[in-house]
């Protein structure tokens, strides 16, 4: 079982849609990240969320943290083929020490 | 400043050969993973380390092994590879004065290895 399911999958667009990715779970997490992935690369880095109910915008970016801390989601506005990639949450679970748990991931094409 | 390197960038390996896998980091973090990416797949956790000297398993050590003797250097060991260990790999890090319990990762760019 998958403690953090995200969804969907696999999502292909044109230029120009919106978009939401989600990070679903059981579980509390004190902190959730999210993270891109091109290919042939490691992952990197987009934010972290911290507080329930937080919001952070990155340009055309918006993250939320659940108000239980338990999902989250990434909503891309006007998405550009420079989006592509594979999108990533991980959570840090307070039992869990310095060990972070990844979702599957959303592997998104955004197409010209 | 480097952050995560990891090499080989690419290796084939025959069944029963073993290789090791290296990950320097120059950031001073104190903690380093080692994961495992198959296809379409998110990341498994293989092993980490908190510190210098210090190791333990992660969700799928089964076929590997690691040494932390250094801040900067956490190689990964494949004893007698099998193709279920074809994965792409990467090495990351981070540190708790920095990021807090949050964990941030800082990721190298992965070493993609082919066991036949």
């Amino acid at each position: 079982t998958q403690l953090l399911e995200q969804s969907p999958q696999f999502l292909s667009i044109q230029e120009g849609e919106n978009l939401t990715v989600y990070c679903n779970s059981s579980s509390v997490f004190s902190s959730l990240q999210w993270y891109r992935q091109e290919p042939g690369e490691g992952p990197v880095l987009l934010v972290t969320v911290v507080t329930g109910g937080e919001v952070k915008k990155l340009k055309r970016l918006t993250f939320q943290f659940g108000d239980a801390r338990k999902d989250s989601s990434l909503h891309i506005t006007a998405a550009q083929p420079g989006d592509t990639g594979l999108y990533l949450c991980a959570g840090a679970l307070e039992t869990s020490g310095s060990r972070l748990t990844f979702g599957e991931g959303t592997q998104l094409t955004v197409n010209p | 400043n480097a952050g995560v390197t990891q090499t080989p960038k690419f290796r084939i390996l025959k069944i029963g050969q073993s290789m090791t896998l290296q990950c320097t980091q120059d950031m001073n973090h104190n903690y380093m993973y080692w994961y495992r990416q198959d296809p379409g797949m998110g990341l498994k956790l293989i092993y980490y380390s908190v510190g210098a000297g210090i190791t333990d398993k992660g969700e799928v050590p089964n076929g590997y092994n690691v040494s932390r003797s250094t801040t900067e250097d956490f190689p990964l060991r494949l004893e007698l590879a099998a193709p279920s260990q074809t994965s792409v790999y990467f090495c990351a890090s981070t540190s708790n004065v920095v990021s807090g319990t949050s964990y941030e990762q800082y990721f190298g760019p992965g070493t993609r290895l082919t066991v036949t």
